[in-house]
């Protein structure tokens, strides 16, 4: 079975600085990879996804994302952060054929952003 | 956004009472999800359906039940609730194009059991 590991639960950084989320996943085939972003009371919305092709991906809000097969990670950049980006981010893995697709998801890493 | 809805939006409820949540789309996605989220657990499937009439388990489903008769609408029971199922619950919908697809989701719905 797939696994997503998020092996940071809370990173706080600056207004203005560079971020960067990690994920790791667990799974044996050609991997379908999400990031998603939920603001406080608010549900899930998807940043950016990864099927195939070029390995850096881009999203919504200035996000990027880059698959690395060798490490099995997809982890979540962003050159300069707003504060309006404090939210818990999630990274998923979409994973079976036939009648079994679904996204397994990792625990979430809560972001804070400092003024 | 997509059209999801649940309801309610919040609910109270006494153990060992039965709780039915509704989830409705108007997108006519094909799978239909729920999931729970807990703190310091992350978004953890219970059960999902791959059309009308057809369901599956997922990691989380003992207590629960659920039942589609309908594409557009997903119902959560559970049957006997217990404190332990107090937890934010999100319905999501995915169209897989052949084995790939993002789930869309819901704005959730919190379900204390006291």
């Amino acid at each position: 079975a797939q696994s997503v590991t998020q092996p940071d639960i809370h990173i706080t950084v600056s207004e203005g600085a560079s971020l960067e989320l990690r994920c790791n996943y667990s799974y044996g085939a050609t991997p379908y990879l999400f990031w998603y972003v939920q603001s406080p009371g608010q549900g899930l919305q998807l940043l950016l996804k990864y099927f195939s092709g070029d390995t850096l991906v881009q999203g919504i809000k200035g996000f990027e994302a880059e698959f690395k097969r060798s490490q099995s990670s997809f982890n979540l950049r962003k050159p300069s952060v707003h504060w309006s980006d404090a939210a818990e981010y999630f990274c998923a893995v979409g994973d079976g054929g036939g009648s079994n697709y679904k996204l397994t998801f990792g625990k979430g890493t809560l972001l804070t952003v400092n003024p | 956004d997509a059209g999801i809805t649940q309801s309610p939006r919040h609910k109270v409820t006494e153990t060992g009472t039965p709780v039915t949540l509704r989830c409705h789309q108007t997108e006519n996605h094909r799978y239909m999800y729920w999931y729970r989220q807990d703190p310091g657990h992350g978004l953890r499937l219970i059960h999902y359906s791959y059309g009308v009439k057809d369901t599956d388990k997922g990691e989380v489903s003992d207590g629960y039940s659920v039942s589609r008769s309908k594409t557009e609408d997903f119902l959560l029971t559970l049957e006997s609730a217990t404190s332990s199922q107090t937890s934010v619950y999100f319905c999501a919908i995915s169209e897989p194009a052949g084995v790939k697809a993002e789930a869309f989701f819901g704005q959730g719905t919190r379900l204390t059991v006291v």
